[in-house]
């Protein structure tokens, strides 16, 4: 069936490095990919998104590329704060019925 | 900017008890969602709600859970008789604008309502 996949976690970053969070999902179509963030303490929250394949979303600084071919969505962020550290849930859906996650990532920033 | 609200934000229960998770999602969206997430696990899909009725539901979901549109801006979800085992975090979410375009699929999603079993 279909499904996300995404790296394990811990991920221990320093303030400004580079982060790379993978995603990759099995769909038997095209769905729509999300990353969503999700804060201590706090719920979900989109972070980006695409809906088609070579899509870029990006917001906050973080991107990511619906790549078909690999079936990637892979997350980044040229530079982390420690205000980013946070779980971070790579989604997919096909339609308004239900969203498939992935396990989530945890990533730590420290200054 | 408009959000979804979920009440209450923490809930304990004793095992056997009914507990009913309250949710108001955005006002104009059309499709509503419970998920619920075990401490420190996935994000798991339990329904999906659309037009009055369910649209989709997990193998989670069995005959302890119930939910609701009782009027036009609560969406509810029931739990008969809790177990151990309910103990996570529920959100609600919503999605798909009127007027606007259905194939948007991004779920908004609430705080989440912590429920404890004891």
């Amino acid at each position: 069936g279909d499904s996300v996949t995404q790296m394990e976690g811990p991920v221990t970053l320093s303030e400004e490095a580079f982060l790379t969070i993978n995603c990759t999902y099995t769909a038997t179509g095209y769905p729509s990919l999300f990353w969503y963030v999700q804060y201590p303490g706090e719920g979900l929250q989109l972070l980006l998104k695409a809906t088609k394949a070579d899509d870029k979303g990006s917001n906050k600084g973080f991107e990511a590329t619906y790549r078909k071919e690999t079936t990637s969505f892979h997350l980044e962020k040229g530079s982390v704060q420690v205000s980013d550290s946070a779980v971070y849930f790579c989604a997919h859906a096909y339609n308004n019925n239900d969203m498939r996650f992935g396990a989530g990532t945890r990533l730590t920033v420290k200054p | 900017e408009p959000e979804v609200t979920q009440t209450p934000s923490h809930q304990v229960t004793q095992m056997g008890q009914e507990v009913i998770l309250r949710c108001v999602p955005i006002s104009n969206h059309l499709y509503f969602y419970w998920y619920r997430q075990i401490l420190g696990q996935k994000v798991e899909f339990l329904v999906s709600f659309y037009n009055n009725e369910i649209s989709e539901k997990s193998e989670i979901f069995d005959d302890q859970f119930s939910v609701e549109r009782p009027d036009g801006s609560n969406f509810t979800l029931k739990i008969r008789s809790t177990k151990l085992e309910d103990s996570a975090m529920y959100f609600c979410a919503s999605s798909g604008s009127l007027g606007g375009s259905v194939l948007v699929y991004e779920q908004y999603f609430g705080p989440g309502t912590r429920l404890t079993v004891t």
